[in-house]
């Protein structure tokens, strides 16, 4: 099962909106609707901020939004803050349960 | 607090085995499914396999290159899950963190595609 596939870094202003793509295949985010997200800083353990492509946990800011279209998910933060600035990773369901992951993005915030 | 806490990490030869432990507190670890994840230094998150609950078969999945090396398990009345690694690369260095399944406000539960519990991840290098 390949990893999915997510640009290295996305960047923007404070304020701005900024959404890193996920793209896979039929066979696991296309196929589908168990796509999630998580936060990591540097060092410190992932945080889960979307599940099931759309919801947020409890305390997750409403900041933070995720879509699918196709073999393709996204995250978008909105009124990018400061703290946002952290490493993203989408993972997906891919079937015959098991789990992939994306290769993560860098989020700067300028 | 609800946390999990790995530990059993450390150096060890190409060819080696080490066993890794996560131990759970403050949540009902028996129905909990467990889910190890791995990070190379400097890249990615890569999920390496998982054990449901005893409730739910106690059955365990694996990633293609953790199938037939590694080896998932349960203790409950320790509330402990441990990864035995063999056969152990150099690929395989990487920090491994163990997950907990996510119950979502619906009663949903996501055992094989959300994780909302890590560990702080121990570090396993394997180098001659």
């Amino acid at each position: 099962q390949s990893a999915l596939t997510q640009p290295p870094s996305a960047s923007g202003s404070p304020g701005q909106s900024v959404t890193i793509s996920c793209t896979g295949t039929s066979s696991d985010v296309g196929g589908y609707n168990y796509v999630s997200w998580y936060q990591q800083y540097p060092g410190k353990a992932p945080k889960l901020m979307i599940y099931e492509v759309t919801k947020r946990p409890s305390g997750v800011p409403d900041r933070f939004s995720g879509s699918k279209s196709g073999n393709t998910a996204s995250l978008t933060v909105s009124g990018l803050q400061a703290e946002d600035e952290a490493d993203y990773y989408c993972s997906s369901y891919a079937g015959s349960n098991i789990l992939v992951f994306g290769g993560g993005t860098k989020l700067t915030v300028l | 607090e609800v946390q999990l806490v790995e530990s059993g990490g450390g150096l060890v030869k190409p060819g080696g085995s080490l066993r890794l432990s996560c131990a759970a507190s403050g949540f009902s670890f028996s129905n909990a499914w467990v889910s190890w994840v791995c990070q190379a230094p400097g890249k990615g998150l890569e999920w390496v396999g998982r054990i449901k609950s005893k409730a739910n078969g106690g059955k365990t999945d694996y990633a293609a290159p953790a199938k037939g090396r590694f080896t998932i398990s349960r203790d409950d009345s320790k509330n402990t899950v441990y990864l035995e690694m063999n056969s152990l690369k150099t690929e395989d260095t990487a920090v491994y963190y163990c997950t907990r399944g996510y119950s979502d406000s619906t009663g949903g539960y996501h055992g094989d595609d959300a994780f909302d519990i890590w560990g702080q991840g121990t570090m396993v290098t394997v180098s001659s």
